[in-house]
Protein backbone atom coordinates (compact mmCIF):
# COMPACT_ATOMS: atom_id res chain seq x y z
CA UNK A 1 0.00 0.00 0.00
CA UNK A 2 1.24 3.57 -1.14
CA UNK A 3 1.73 5.40 2.08
CA UNK A 4 2.93 8.97 2.34
CA UNK A 5 3.54 10.33 5.69
CA UNK A 6 4.45 14.61 5.99
CA UNK A 7 5.66 15.95 9.45
CA UNK A 8 7.11 18.81 10.72
CA UNK A 9 4.25 21.40 11.00
CA UNK A 10 3.41 23.67 13.17
CA UNK A 11 3.48 27.23 14.59
CA UNK A 12 6.22 29.44 13.46
CA UNK A 13 6.51 33.47 13.66
CA UNK A 14 6.22 35.55 10.55
CA UNK A 15 10.23 35.59 9.38
CA UNK A 16 11.12 32.00 10.97
CA UNK A 17 11.52 28.87 9.06
CA UNK A 18 10.51 25.47 9.28
CA UNK A 19 11.30 22.00 7.50
CA UNK A 20 8.51 19.83 6.31
CA UNK A 21 9.40 16.11 5.58
CA UNK A 22 7.61 13.58 4.10
CA UNK A 23 8.09 9.62 4.71
CA UNK A 24 7.19 7.29 1.32
CA UNK A 25 6.53 3.73 1.98
CA UNK A 26 4.52 0.56 -0.28
CA UNK A 27 6.42 1.99 -3.71
CA UNK A 28 9.77 2.62 -5.21
CA UNK A 29 10.38 5.64 -3.85
CA UNK A 30 13.49 6.37 -6.32
CA UNK A 31 11.10 5.79 -9.58
CA UNK A 32 8.61 8.16 -8.90
CA UNK A 33 8.98 12.50 -9.25
CA UNK A 34 7.14 14.05 -5.77
CA UNK A 35 5.37 17.87 -5.30
CA UNK A 36 4.39 19.32 -2.48
CA UNK A 37 0.80 21.29 -2.49
CA UNK A 38 -0.76 23.38 0.10
CA UNK A 39 -4.24 24.01 0.91
CA UNK A 40 -4.77 27.73 3.05
CA UNK A 41 -7.79 27.08 5.74
CA UNK A 42 -11.03 27.25 3.73
CA UNK A 43 -9.12 27.53 0.47
CA UNK A 44 -8.42 25.20 -2.39
CA UNK A 45 -5.78 23.74 -3.52
CA UNK A 46 -2.43 25.41 -4.40
CA UNK A 47 0.56 23.62 -6.31
CA UNK A 48 3.63 24.63 -4.30
CA UNK A 49 7.05 22.74 -5.74
CA UNK A 50 7.84 19.72 -7.45
CA UNK A 51 11.14 17.95 -7.90
CA UNK A 52 12.43 14.88 -10.64
CA UNK A 53 13.41 11.44 -10.03
CA UNK A 54 17.35 12.28 -9.34
CA UNK A 55 16.42 16.40 -8.85
CA UNK A 56 17.24 17.24 -12.54
CA UNK A 57 14.26 19.12 -12.13
CA UNK A 58 12.65 21.54 -9.99
CA UNK A 59 10.24 23.61 -10.33
CA UNK A 60 8.41 26.51 -7.59
CA UNK A 61 5.19 28.01 -7.99
CA UNK A 62 5.97 31.92 -7.63
CA UNK A 63 4.33 33.07 -4.37
CA UNK A 64 7.21 30.98 -2.95
CA UNK A 65 10.47 31.32 -5.03
CA UNK A 66 13.54 31.84 -3.27
CA UNK A 67 12.03 31.32 -0.02
CA UNK A 68 11.38 27.22 -0.35
CA UNK A 69 13.76 24.89 -1.06
CA UNK A 70 12.57 21.42 -1.90
CA UNK A 71 15.10 18.51 -2.03
CA UNK A 72 14.40 14.56 -1.22
CA UNK A 73 16.69 11.25 -0.36
CA UNK A 74 16.08 8.49 -2.34
CA UNK A 75 18.13 5.86 0.33
CA UNK A 76 16.18 7.31 2.94
CA UNK A 77 13.02 7.27 0.95
CA UNK A 78 11.79 10.48 2.27
CA UNK A 79 10.80 14.29 0.83
CA UNK A 80 11.59 17.59 1.98
CA UNK A 81 11.08 21.23 2.23
CA UNK A 82 12.41 23.62 3.82
CA UNK A 83 10.73 27.01 4.24
CA UNK A 84 12.51 30.10 4.76
CA UNK A 85 11.29 33.44 5.79
CA UNK A 86 7.48 32.37 6.15
CA UNK A 87 4.76 34.61 6.16
CA UNK A 88 1.14 34.75 7.48
CA UNK A 89 -0.42 33.53 4.00
CA UNK A 90 2.11 30.88 3.50
CA UNK A 91 -0.03 28.99 7.04
CA UNK A 92 -1.99 26.21 5.16
CA UNK A 93 -2.09 22.39 5.54
CA UNK A 94 1.05 20.64 3.26
CA UNK A 95 0.68 17.91 1.37
CA UNK A 96 3.56 15.19 -0.23
CA UNK A 97 2.21 14.11 -3.45
CA UNK A 98 3.89 11.67 -5.86
CA UNK A 99 3.71 11.90 -9.47
CA UNK A 100 2.00 9.37 -11.98
CA UNK A 101 2.50 10.53 -15.26
CA UNK A 102 5.02 13.39 -16.16
CA UNK A 103 5.97 15.89 -13.36
CA UNK A 104 2.51 17.28 -12.04
CA UNK A 105 -0.30 14.33 -12.44
CA UNK A 106 -0.78 13.60 -8.91
CA UNK A 107 -2.24 10.03 -7.99
CA UNK A 108 -1.31 10.05 -4.27
CA UNK A 109 -1.36 12.01 -1.10
CA UNK A 110 -0.36 12.08 2.03
CA UNK A 111 -2.53 13.11 5.06
CA UNK A 112 -1.20 16.62 5.07
CA UNK A 113 0.39 18.77 8.12
CA UNK A 114 -0.54 21.92 9.25
CA UNK A 115 2.05 25.11 9.46
CA UNK A 116 0.37 28.08 11.04
CA UNK A 117 2.36 31.19 10.34
CA UNK A 118 1.66 33.96 13.29
CA UNK A 119 3.15 36.28 15.96
CA UNK B 1 -0.10 30.51 -15.93
CA UNK B 2 -2.46 29.43 -17.15
CA UNK B 3 -5.96 30.02 -15.18
CA UNK B 4 -8.57 26.85 -14.41
CA UNK B 5 -12.09 28.19 -13.67
CA UNK B 6 -14.70 26.07 -12.12
CA UNK B 7 -18.34 26.29 -11.90
CA UNK B 8 -20.59 26.18 -10.14
CA UNK B 9 -18.10 26.86 -7.14
CA UNK B 10 -21.28 25.06 -5.86
CA UNK B 11 -24.63 23.71 -5.79
CA UNK B 12 -27.21 21.36 -4.31
CA UNK B 13 -28.39 17.85 -5.43
CA UNK B 14 -30.09 14.77 -4.28
CA UNK B 15 -29.09 11.35 -4.05
CA UNK B 16 -29.81 9.19 -7.66
CA UNK B 17 -29.14 12.64 -9.15
CA UNK B 18 -26.80 13.10 -12.50
CA UNK B 19 -24.74 15.91 -12.19
CA UNK B 20 -22.04 17.68 -14.55
CA UNK B 21 -19.30 20.27 -13.33
CA UNK B 22 -17.47 22.45 -15.63
CA UNK B 23 -13.75 23.24 -16.08
CA UNK B 24 -12.27 25.55 -18.40
CA UNK B 25 -8.83 26.73 -18.88
CA UNK B 26 -7.51 30.11 -19.99
CA UNK B 27 -5.74 28.13 -22.80
CA UNK B 28 -5.70 25.40 -24.98
CA UNK B 29 -4.41 22.11 -22.33
CA UNK B 30 -5.58 19.31 -25.04
CA UNK B 31 -6.43 16.64 -22.47
CA UNK B 32 -4.07 17.36 -19.64
CA UNK B 33 -6.63 17.41 -17.52
CA UNK B 34 -6.94 15.51 -13.89
CA UNK B 35 -10.28 15.54 -11.59
CA UNK B 36 -9.53 15.49 -7.64
CA UNK B 37 -12.34 14.58 -5.00
CA UNK B 38 -11.57 15.93 -1.32
CA UNK B 39 -13.69 14.66 1.46
CA UNK B 40 -13.41 17.06 4.82
CA UNK B 41 -10.47 16.82 6.79
CA UNK B 42 -9.23 14.27 4.47
CA UNK B 43 -6.50 14.75 0.99
CA UNK B 44 -7.19 15.17 -2.74
CA UNK B 45 -8.14 11.97 -4.61
CA UNK B 46 -7.51 11.21 -8.14
CA UNK B 47 -10.51 10.41 -9.90
CA UNK B 48 -9.76 10.64 -13.68
CA UNK B 49 -7.19 11.93 -15.72
CA UNK B 50 -5.98 12.56 -19.29
CA UNK B 51 -9.56 14.35 -19.41
CA UNK B 52 -11.27 11.18 -19.54
CA UNK B 53 -9.72 8.03 -18.12
CA UNK B 54 -11.07 6.48 -14.59
CA UNK B 55 -8.31 6.10 -11.88
CA UNK B 56 -8.27 2.70 -10.75
CA UNK B 57 -10.86 1.84 -8.27
CA UNK B 58 -12.76 4.45 -9.08
CA UNK B 59 -16.62 4.04 -9.56
CA UNK B 60 -18.17 3.88 -13.25
CA UNK B 61 -20.75 6.67 -12.21
CA UNK B 62 -17.60 9.17 -12.45
CA UNK B 63 -16.66 10.09 -16.30
CA UNK B 64 -15.07 13.01 -17.73
CA UNK B 65 -14.93 14.78 -21.18
CA UNK B 66 -13.42 17.49 -23.28
CA UNK B 67 -10.18 18.22 -25.12
CA UNK B 68 -8.88 21.85 -25.58
CA UNK B 69 -10.25 24.50 -23.07
CA UNK B 70 -13.39 23.07 -21.68
CA UNK B 71 -13.90 19.70 -19.89
CA UNK B 72 -16.90 18.24 -17.30
CA UNK B 73 -16.95 16.05 -14.88
CA UNK B 74 -20.52 13.68 -14.90
CA UNK B 75 -21.57 12.04 -11.70
CA UNK B 76 -23.80 9.56 -13.14
CA UNK B 77 -25.88 8.68 -10.52
CA UNK B 78 -24.93 10.82 -6.94
CA UNK B 79 -23.86 8.71 -4.13
CA UNK B 80 -24.08 9.54 -0.54
CA UNK B 81 -20.49 9.83 -0.33
CA UNK B 82 -19.94 12.12 -3.51
CA UNK B 83 -21.16 15.21 -1.32
CA UNK B 84 -17.97 16.96 -1.05
CA UNK B 85 -15.31 19.08 -2.98
CA UNK B 86 -14.14 18.71 -6.11
CA UNK B 87 -11.10 20.30 -8.65
CA UNK B 88 -10.25 20.43 -11.75
CA UNK B 89 -6.10 20.36 -12.62
CA UNK B 90 -4.16 21.44 -15.71
CA UNK B 91 -0.58 19.11 -16.19
CA UNK B 92 -0.10 20.31 -19.07
CA UNK B 93 2.54 22.87 -18.40
CA UNK B 94 4.65 25.11 -15.69
CA UNK B 95 3.13 26.25 -13.31
CA UNK B 96 0.18 23.40 -12.73
CA UNK B 97 -2.74 24.89 -11.66
CA UNK B 98 -5.93 23.88 -10.01
CA UNK B 99 -9.67 25.02 -10.48
CA UNK B 100 -11.44 26.77 -7.08
CA UNK B 101 -13.49 23.81 -6.55
CA UNK B 102 -16.81 22.85 -6.53
CA UNK B 103 -18.56 21.63 -3.68
CA UNK B 104 -21.62 19.67 -4.21
CA UNK B 105 -24.01 19.28 -1.36
CA UNK B 106 -27.57 17.64 -0.15
CA UNK B 107 -30.40 19.46 -1.42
Amino acid sequence: EVQLVESGGGLVKPGGSLRLSCAASGFTFSSYSMNWVRQAPGKGLEWVSSISISSDYIYYADSVKGRFTISRDNAKNSLYLQMNSLRAEDTAVYYCARVEFGEWLLSAWGRGTLVTVSS
Amino acid sequence: AIRMTQSPSSFSASTGDRVTITCRASQGIINYLAWYQQKPGKAPKLLIYAASTLQSGVPSRFSGSGSGTDFTLTISCLQSEDFVTYYCQQYHSYPPTFGGGTKVEIK
